[in-house]
């Protein structure tokens, strides 16, 4: 049982926008900002958004958002290199760990 | 570019030992915390530790505290696990990555493609 819940699932046609939550508590997202991390078939994890903010490299389809205990992943005009597998993550100060959702399947029609 | 590569995984059996390396290229490594990330197969991604810049403190996740140990070597760009009394549920590919901070909250931020810890008799 992961401390941030996703979706198991979420599926888009290319081109259409497609928004990725992450559910936590007041110790975890409450308190913290989320990190994503996109993985393609069992790869290196790569970060895709720091909170609201886009690394380096990053195309700006994708964007981050939060409100109170739930964080958000947009990614519009999906591409079919968007298909992967998505998790997020932040701190969580009652548990004193980090913390990960049980990842998102994100799949391009 | 930045690129931190893992070595060091095996098969070896429970209760046996292990110690994993990263060696990172591309970023001032004394700069950064650093830390492991596991994957079990089929699994998601769980937290396994973390140490400070310096080495002076490392944190780990409860379950693992006491079996695992985290280590680093400035000079050499390196980090290490070293992994005791191993379970058959260690089994995972094991990840390192840098933590990078940003507007004061910590994120992963570099990953390793990870290396393959199998436990079994």
């Amino acid at each position: 049982q992961s401390a941030l819940t996703q979706e198991a699932s979420v599926s888009g046609t290319v081109g259409q926008t497609v928004t990725l939550s992450c559910t936590g508590n007041s110790n975890n997202i409450g308190s913290y900002a989320v990190g994503w991390y996109q993985q393609i078939s069992h790869g290196a994890p790569k970060t895709v958004m720091f909170g609201n903010s886009l690394p380096s490299g990053i195309p700006d389809r994708f964007s981050g958002s939060k409100s109170e205990t739930t964080a958000s992943l947009t990614i519009s005009g999906l591409q079919p290199e968007d298909e992967a597998d998505y998790y997020c993550s932040t701190y969580d100060s009652s548990l004193i760990t980090w913390v990960f959702g049980g990842g998102t399947k994100l799949t391009v029609l | 570019e930045v690129q931190l590569v893992e070595s060091g995984g095996g098969l070896v059996q429970p209760g046996g030992s292990l110690r994993l390396s990263c060696i990172a290229s591309g970023i001032t490594f004394h700069d950064y915390w650093m830390t492991w990330v596991r994957q079990a197969p089929g699994k998601g991604l769980e937290w396994v530790g973390t140490i400070k810049p310096d080495g002076s403190e490392t944190k780990f996740v409860d379950s693992l505290t006491g079996r695992f140990t985290i280590s680093r070597d400035n000079a050499m760009n390196s980090l290490y696990l070293i992994m005791n009394s191993l379970r058959t549920e260690d089994t995972a590919v094991y990840h390192c990555a840098n933590f990078r901070s940003v507007s004061d909250y910590y994120f992963f931020d570099f990953w390793g493609p990870g290396t393959l810890v199998s436990v079994s008799s």
